[in-house]
């Protein structure tokens, strides 16, 4: 059974950088099958899609994050890893770290469904 | 604003038969792309319900279904149970500049 946890701190000041840490487990994360994503949801409202990585290390951002947003992959350790700058109180939400069956598309690797998600950590943006 | 368009919420009593819509546009939805759909009960994270439009995963009961027609798709929950109260969130792909997975903005279904 594929499970996915979320690390981090709960707390980041404003204008810091914000990181998360998510650790794979029962599956490998170099499966050329999966993306590995990470969506975040801010009290009350909807799900945020912020980007995806694949085990090569190729990487797609929402365009409404993209300047702040950086998203690694460490195989070894099977963990993937989110960085986002210069946060404001607007960054506050759960952030949850998910996987992402690929589906192969006229050619191309395309992000299907989130099927395995993480429980969620709360990031709080506050001084 | 989300870029899929779901009622923020529907409501029905115990036993009957829900619908909530996701309507998107020619760039995701209508360009042919499925759409899939998530649980969400309070306190927890998203739950697969069901993905490629109308398949269900191992272990979620046949009263979900899901269907897609032109650029819009439904789910349609049947003999409404108390604990399916909880948010419902369709996800698809856009083709747009962004190219990019895109969610809808949720609806919260209320069990009388």
């Amino acid at each position: 059974q594929v499970q996915l946890q979320e690390s981090g701190p709960g707390l980041v000041k404003p204008s810091q950088t914000l990181s998360l840490t998510c650790t794979v487990s029962g599956g490998s994360i170099s499966s050329g099958s999966y993306y590995w994503s990470w969506i975040r949801q801010p009290a009350g409202k909807g799900l945020e899609w912020i980007g995806r990585i694949y085990t090569s290390g190729s990487t797609n951002y929402n365009p409404s994050l993209k300047s702040r947003v950086t998203i690694s992959v460490d195989t070894s350790k099977n963990q993937f890893s989110l960085k986002l700058s210069s946060v404001t109180a607007a960054d506050t939400a759960v952030y949850y770290c998910a996987r992402v069956v690929v589906l192969l598309w006229f050619g191309e690797l395309l992000p299907h469904y989130f099927d395995y998600w993480g429980q969620g950590t709360l990031v709080t943006v506050s001084s | 604003q989300s870029v899929l368009t779901q009622p923020p919420s529907v409501s029905g009593a115990p036993g009957q038969r829900v619908t909530i819509s996701c309507t998107g546009s020619s760039s995701n939805i209508g360009a042919g792309y499925d759409v899939h759909w998530y649980q969400q009960l309070p306190g927890t994270a998203p739950k697969l319900l069901i993905y490629g439009n109308s398949n269900r995963p191992s272990g979620v009961p046949d009263r979900f279904s899901g269907s897609k027609s032109g650029t819009s798709a439904s789910l349609a929950i049947t003999g409404l149970q108390a604990e399916d109260e909880a948010d419902y969130y369709c996800q698809s792909y856009d083709s747009s500049l962004s190219a990019q997975e895109v969610f809808g903005g949720g609806t919260k279904l209320t069990v009388l």
